[in-house]
């Protein structure tokens, strides 16, 4: 089945930094590829995604890569806020597991004012 | 367009006893996963449900089970609860549950068995 790598773990930027958070999968068949942030007492929230036909996506101060040879793809966000403060998760679906999505392990931002 | 609800959002039970939780997905999505979230294990995968009808299953004993109504409303249901069940349960629903289809996850349900 799908196994999904994350890293780092934790991250810590100054305020007005980029932070970039990367994840590889293992099931060369998977095409979709969400970020999802999620905030203390909160469930996950997306914030974007990306299909395998897509090499680059972004939306405001985010943007994701995706590299299908590699089988890795990553988050980044640009001009870091306070607000941006959460643990991010990657994930990976295809359609041989439907909605069956396999989240990565998350990781930790830390922006400091 | 309201989120996805979960209900209730806290709940304590003890070993052995039985729970039920209840989701509500976003008007018009078919499509209902449930996921638990722990420290340790991260998110993993429970079931999913459409049209009724459990269509994709994860790794998780019988005593994790699920129904759909047809007004697309999903409750969970973990008999003979374990300690180690005690996590947060996450519910996300999408339009048409299709491959590669947005998911949008409500609150969660924390339960804690003692």
């Amino acid at each position: 089945g799908e196994n999904v790598e994350q890293h780092p773990s934790t991250l810590s930027v100054q305020e007005g930094d980029s932070a970039v958070i990367k994840c590889t999968y293992s099931d060369s068949a998977s095409n979709y590829f969400p970020w999802y942030k999620q905030e203390l007492g909160k469930g996950p929230q997306l914030i974007i995604d990306i299909r395998s036909n897509v090499g680059e996506k972004k939306d405001q101060r985010i943007a994701v890569t995706l590299n299908k040879t590699a089988k890795h793809f990553s988050l980044h966000i640009t001009e870091t806020q306070p607000e941006d403060s959460a643990v991010y998760f990657c994930a990976a679906s295809n359609d041989n597991y439907g909605q069956n999505f396999v989240f990565g392990p998350g990781t930790r931002l830390s922006v400091l004012p | 367009k309201a989120g996805v609800t979960q209900t209730p959002r806290y709940l304590i039970k003890t070993r052995g006893q039985q729970v039920t939780l209840s989701c509500s997905p976003i008007s018009g999505h078919r499509s209902v996963s449930w996921y638990q979230q722990t420290p340790g294990q991260g998110l993993q995968f429970l079931f999913e449900y459409f049209s009724e009808t459990q269509r994709n299953k994860g790794n998780f004993p019988g005593r994790f089970s699920g129904r759909q109504f047809s007004n697309s409303r999903s409750e969970m249901n973990v008999s003979t609860l374990e300690l180690g069940d005690s996590a947060l349960y996450l519910c996300a629903s999408s339009l048409d549950g299709l491959a590669g289809t947005k998911q949008f996850f409500g609150p969660g349900t924390r339960l804690t068995v003692l």
